[in-house]
């Protein structure tokens, strides 16, 4: 079955660079959501959308922005990186947002290396 | 509020043995449960889920996890450890937060297996 892709799969910039992270949800699924998780961390919810539409947002930073496209495929783009915007960037898709228990698929994630 | 509590921040069993990860859950009505399994490197696998159907829920790679309403607990159990169950295992559960559902994450139980 087909699952979430995730591009690049890893990124190593430097600080002050942007960077831009790729999803691509499962077929027909119409969420998509952003997370981040540091080392030794759980995963903290950034942002998601919903039918191309900010649907919520968690603790995402200011200098992080993110959309989803008319295919669903979203972006979260990352300007100015800091040191501590390094870690593994999950996104994950599911269909219909705001229902409790509906499952959140993920994808492998994105490790961003900031030097 | 709602959150979820793992226990134990490391399990180690023998090959072979029973596995055990505690998660206790604090919510004001039957909330919506999930394991997932993060491998070293790797993305996160839905292991299973619980939304008031049967307490007991069978997931994939032989765990299962029971809902004890009375004892706020959902843990994961396997009969038998084998080696590539290695990994992190997060309990998380859907809660109603700033009027949406958002996924809420144990801080993480590492499974090492010995041979």
């Amino acid at each position: 079955a087909a699952g979430v892709i995730q591009s690049p799969r890893h990124l190593i910039k430097e600080k002050r660079e942007t960077a831009t992270l790729k999803c691509y949800p499962i077929p027909r699924h119409d969420t998509v959501y952003w997370y981040q998780q540091g080392p030794g961390q759980d995963p903290q919810f950034l942002i998601s959308f919903y039918e191309k539409m900010q649907s919520d947002k968690g603790s995402i930073p200011d200098r992080f922005s993110a959309q989803q496209f008319s295919d669903y495929h979203s972006e979260l783009n990352m300007s100015s990186l800091e040191l501590g915007d390094s870690a593994l960037y999950f996104c994950a898709s599911s269909t219909n947002t705001g229902r409790e228990g509906e499952t959140q698929y993920f994808g492998p994630g994105t490790r961003l290396l900031v030097l | 509020a709602q959150s979820v509590t793992q226990l134990d921040s490391h399990v180690s069993v023998s090959e072979g043995t029973p596995v055990l990860l505690r998660c206790n859950y604090s919510s004001s009505y039957s909330p919506s449960l999930f394991w997932y399994v993060q491998h070293p490197n790797k993305g996160l696998q839905l292991l299973l889920k619980y939304t008031s159907a049967a307490t007991l829920v069978k997931g994939i790679n032989g765990f299962e996890a029971e809902f004890k309403k009375s004892e706020t607990s959902f843990h994961l159990t396997k009969p038998s450890a084998h080696m590539s169950d290695a990994a992190e295992y997060f309990c998380v559960v859907s809660a109603w937060m700033d009027s949406s559902y958002k996924l809420i994450f144990g801080s993480g139980t590492r499974l090492l297996v010995r041979p």
